[in-house]
């Protein structure tokens, strides 16, 4: 079984300060790690995904995430904010398989306020 | 490429009534995913199709709901009939062929059953 626990549904930072958002993963098997980013009124879009390669894993607008075995988790960052990141942020985990299809599960998202 | 389209965008509809989204992946795509989000219980998956058949469908949530897809370029899901508790925002998104591949996402259809 595969899950992901995001720590805070909410989280506010004023304009130009650090953004962490916290992602922690369950996963019988080494996993993929995913985030995404979901505006107003829109679908999923992908910041960016571990895939078993590097650690720190960096994604578009600015973000990154750094994957950590030992703490089992994949928290999402980035130096500065600006207020086109307010949207909610989802971190998802698949688990690697060779079936060529993958069951990817979310977690219950983390909206982000950005304030000036 | 257009990316995964779905429709309509907005639906409202009455309690009872047949309920039928629609949604064209990515061309080249071999899996696809319906999922469904409400506020309540955030972002479920609701049925996986790889090469246009159906993998998974432990997410459905009761025998009102069904999925096809009949082509690699088409699928529906369909409420029957349909209910309040219903009322939610449904993706579709797909996902091309390999181990690592991220899910792209349509821009849902909001459903609203009275």
């Amino acid at each position: 079984a595969q899950s992901v626990t995001q720590l805070g549904s909410h989280v506010s930072v004023s304009e130009g300060a650090l953004v962490l958002l916290r992602c922690n993963y369950s996963s019988s098997v080494p996993p993929y790690l995913f985030w995404y980013v979901q505006y107003p009124n829109q679908g999923l879009q992908l910041l960016l995904k571990y895939t078993s390669a590097a650690t720190l894993v960096k994604g578009i607008n600015g973000f990154e995430a750094e994957f950590k075995k030992s703490e089992t988790s994949f928290h999402l960052t980035k130096p500065s904010a600006h207020m086109s990141d307010a949207a909610e942020y989802f971190c998802a985990v698949s688990p690697i398989n060779s079936g060529g299809y993958q069951k990817v599960t979310f977690g219950t998202g983390t909206k982000l306020q950005v304030i000036p | 490429d257009a990316g995964v389209i779905q429709s309509p965008r907005h639906e409202v509809t009455e309690m009872g009534q047949e309920v039928t989204l629609r949604c064209k992946p990515i061309s080249g795509h071999n899996s696809l995913f319906w999922y469904r989000q409400t506020m309540m219980r955030g972002l479920e998956l609701l049925i996986y199709f790889n090469n246009n058949v159906p993998i998974d469908d432990s997410g459905m949530p009761e025998d009102r709901f069904s999925a096809k897809m009949p082509n690699a370029s088409f699928s529906t899901l369909k409420i029957q009939p349909s209910e309040p508790r219903d009322s939610a925002v449904y993706f579709c998104a797909s996902s091309s062929p390999g181990h690592n591949t991220e899910a792209f996402f349509g821009q849902g259809t909001r459903l609203t059953v009275v």
